[in-house]
């Protein structure tokens, strides 16, 4: 089936620091690919998003590139800021078995300091 | 347009008792879903609706019971509430499989 594994948190940073998460996935198909992110007592919410291989999502300063060859969307972001404290989620969303639901990794906590 | 709204935000129950967890979305989604969030174990599935009138269950769907009368709603029973489904909550929606849209939560507490 189809799995998703991203890396464990917490992340810890300074603002103005570089920031990676990395996501793999397998997928019996060809999935969407999707970073959501959870503010503090908040819900999920899209971040960006990918559709086929090669293509970037990007969105308020953070990217990730769908790399069907490694089967990863590694979370990138130049220069975090304090607000950008949260847990982020990899996920992917892949229709080709038939199955509706998409498939969501355990989350990584990144908690950037001052 | 209000999106996806989960009532209540807090709930404390006791053992044994039964409670509705209410979800509602305005976006004429077809697909909805709840999810339970615990400290080190993401989202899980509990149930899922594909339209109205079709439910199935999740990864984790017993002590929970759905139903889907209408597009716009998708409320959650929990049938004798156990201290093990102390959670958070979360309902989503989504037009496809693809983006799904979130509600704000419901924080459950079962003493």
């Amino acid at each position: 089936g189809d799995s998703v594994t991203q890396m464990e948190g917490p992340v810890t940073l300074s603002e103005e620091a570089f920031l990676t998460i990395n996501c793999t996935y397998t997928a019996t198909g060809y999935p969407s690919l999707f970073w959501y992110v959870q503010y503090p007592g908040e819900g999920l919410q899209l971040l960006l998003k990918a559709t086929k291989a090669d293509d970037k999502g990007s969105n308020k300063g953070f990217e990730a590139t769908y790399r069907k060859e490694t089967t990863s969307f590694h979370l990138e972001k130049g220069s975090v800021q304090v607000s950008d404290s949260a847990v982020y989620f990899c996920a992917l969303s892949d229709r080709t078995g038939g199955s509706y639901i998409p498939t969501f990794g355990r989350g990584t906590s990144l908690i950037v300091h001052p | 347009n209000a999106g996806v709204t989960q009532t209540p935000k807090f709930q404390v129950l006791k053992t044994g008792q039964s409670m509705t967890l209410q979800c509602a979305q305005d976006m004429n989604h077809e697909y909805m879903s709840w999810y339970r969030q615990d400290p080190g174990m993401g989202l899980r599935l509990i149930h899922y609706s594909v339209g109205a009138g079709i439910t199935d269950q999740g990864e984790v769907p017993n002590g929970y019971n759905v139903s889907r009368s209408t597009t716009e709603d998708f409320p959650l029973r929990l049938l004798s509430a156990a201290p093990s489904q102390t959670s958070v909550y979360f309902c989503a929606s989504s037009a496809t499989s693809d983006t799904q849209y979130f509600g704000p939560g419901t924080r459950l507490t079962v003493l």
